[in-house]
């Protein structure tokens, strides 16, 4: 089954500054990647997603890249303010192999820490 | 629309006991995936029900298990309560399975095994 690994566990940013935080997938036929944001004491909530016909999606201060070839994906913050402090997850999905349904596998996710 | 509800929100119980928890999907949704939530381990995923099917399974013991309503509604039931099952169990609905749609978290039941 597929395997997302995701680092690093904790990152601690200054306001203003970037983050960056990678992952990287086992299955090759993974073919969708959401981003997921998760508030302290809240649910997850999608922030940005890719397909994997495309190398980089931007959404405002939020980027997202992939590299098929090296199965790895990262998601890029820029000029972060308080409001970006959560929990990140990265996921993979599989499709439909035959042997085995679809799904989302989720990395361990990321606690982003923004210091004023 | 109303999102993805899940009932209760708390819950306290002791080792031993059994536990049922509830969630209603997105009003239209048919698939129903359920994850444990721990510190440092991330979102572990438990199970997809789709049509009142159990379609895929996560790597948990079978003191786990669930089911899908007709109106896709979904429990999750925990016997022989551990102290190692306390945790933030989530579901999350989506229109269909077999392709990949946005999925739709509830806010989550907090269990506490004591």
């Amino acid at each position: 089954g597929e395997n997302v690994e995701q680092h690093p566990s904790t990152l601690s940013v200054q306001e203003g500054d970037s983050a960056v935080i990678k992952c990287t997938y086992s299955d090759s036929a993974s073919n969708y990647f959401p981003w997921y944001k998760q508030e302290l004491g809240k649910r997850p909530q999608l922030i940005i997603d890719i397909r994997s016909n495309v190398g980089e999606k931007k959404d405002q201060r939020i980027a997202v890249t992939l590299n098929k070839t090296a199965k790895h994906f990262s998601l890029h913050i820029t000029e972060t303010q308080p409001e970006d402090s959560a929990v990140y997850f990265c996921a993979a999905f599989s499709p439909f192999s035959g042997g085995g349904a679809d799904g989302l596998t989720f990395g361990k996710g990321t606690h982003l820490i923004i210091q004023p | 629309k109303a999102g993805v509800t899940q009932t209760p929100r708390y819950l306290i119980k002791t080792r031993g006991q059994q536990v049922t928890l509830s969630c209603s999907p997105i009003s239209g949704h048919r698939s129903v995936s359920w994850y444990q939530q721990t510190p440092g381990q991330g979102l572990q995923f438990l199970f997809e029900y789709f049509s009142e099917t159990q379609r895929n399974k996560g790597n948990f013991p079978g003191r786990f298990s669930g089911r899908q309503f007709s109106n896709s509604r979904s429990e999750m039931n925990v016997s022989t309560l551990e102290l190692g099952d306390s945790a933030l169990y989530l579901c999350a609905s989506r229109i269909l399975a077999g392709s990949y749609n946005e999925q739709f978290f509830g806010p989550g039941t907090r269990l506490t095994v004591l």
